[in-house]
């Protein structure tokens, strides 16, 4: 299968500071990159959806200006978390898609907010 | 609103007897339905979809839109099926649509 890699695999910042995250598709263009943030012992929630080239669509509840995505290309896409605080210590995956075809995910970001 | 409903988080299945992982849905149109399995330490990967209709490492899922479920099933359970399992629905047939995931149940194999 394809190949979607996530950078760091962990990261541990101090409260305050921005963090960004990194999502890439290494084998295949993706149209689509979505985001998801899982708490631990949870289920996976979606954050956003973002298309190249265009802004990211983001679900009910998540604060778009404190989570930052930008889909550049067709095969990167980051996330940033401004003014991160411990609230926002959680696993983050990202998950990349072409049109009609399945998604396939990273390995996930564990960000710790000290 | 789209929802997956996994009612069992831990499921312990002796080696060789039959595992039935059950996942409900609701969904207002005709959705696409899959299971996504992770090993330990590994990342989430997909493991059989019901559009496909196929057997992926001995595991079935059918979809029946009148009990709107997608159970997993597998007849003869083996130490490496142990694993976290998520059931997901996405609201088309185009691929690349949102999935809305399950809170997952925890497969484990007793010896």
């Amino acid at each position: 299968g394809a190949v979607v890699s996530q950078h760091p695999s962990w990261v541990i910042c101090k409260s305050g500071t921005s963090v960004k995250i990194e999502c890439r598709s290494l084998d295949f263009q993706a149209t689509t990159m979505f985001w998801y943030r899982q708490f631990p012992k949870q289920s996976l929630m979606l954050m956003a959806t973002s298309n190249e080239g265009s802004k990211a669509t983001y679900e009910q509840g998540v604060e778009k200006d404190k989570f930052l995505i930008n889909h550049a290309s067709l095969t990167l896409s980051t996330l940033t978390v401004t003014s991160a605080h411990p609230e926002d210590s959680s696993f983050y995956i990202c998950s990349a898609a072409r049109v009609y075809t399945e998604a396939f995910f990273g390995q996930g970001t564990r960000l710790t907010v000290v | 609103a789209q929802r997956v409903t996994q009612p069992e988080k831990l499921l312990s299945v002796f080696k060789g007897a039959p595992v039935e992982l059950k996942c409900n849905y609701s969904y207002s149109g005709s959705p696409e339905l899959f299971w996504y399995v992770q090993y330990s330490r590994q990342r989430l990967q997909l493991l059989l979809r019901h559009i496909s209709r196929e057997s992926i490492k001995g595991f079935t899922a059918d979809l029946n839109k009148g009990e709107t479920s997608f159970h997993l099933k597998k007849p003869f359970a083996q130490e490496e099926d142990s694993a976290m399992y998520y059931c997901a629905l996405s609201g088309g047939r185009i691929g690349n649509e949102k999935l809305t995931f399950g809170t997952g149940t925890r497969l484990t194999i007793i010896p």
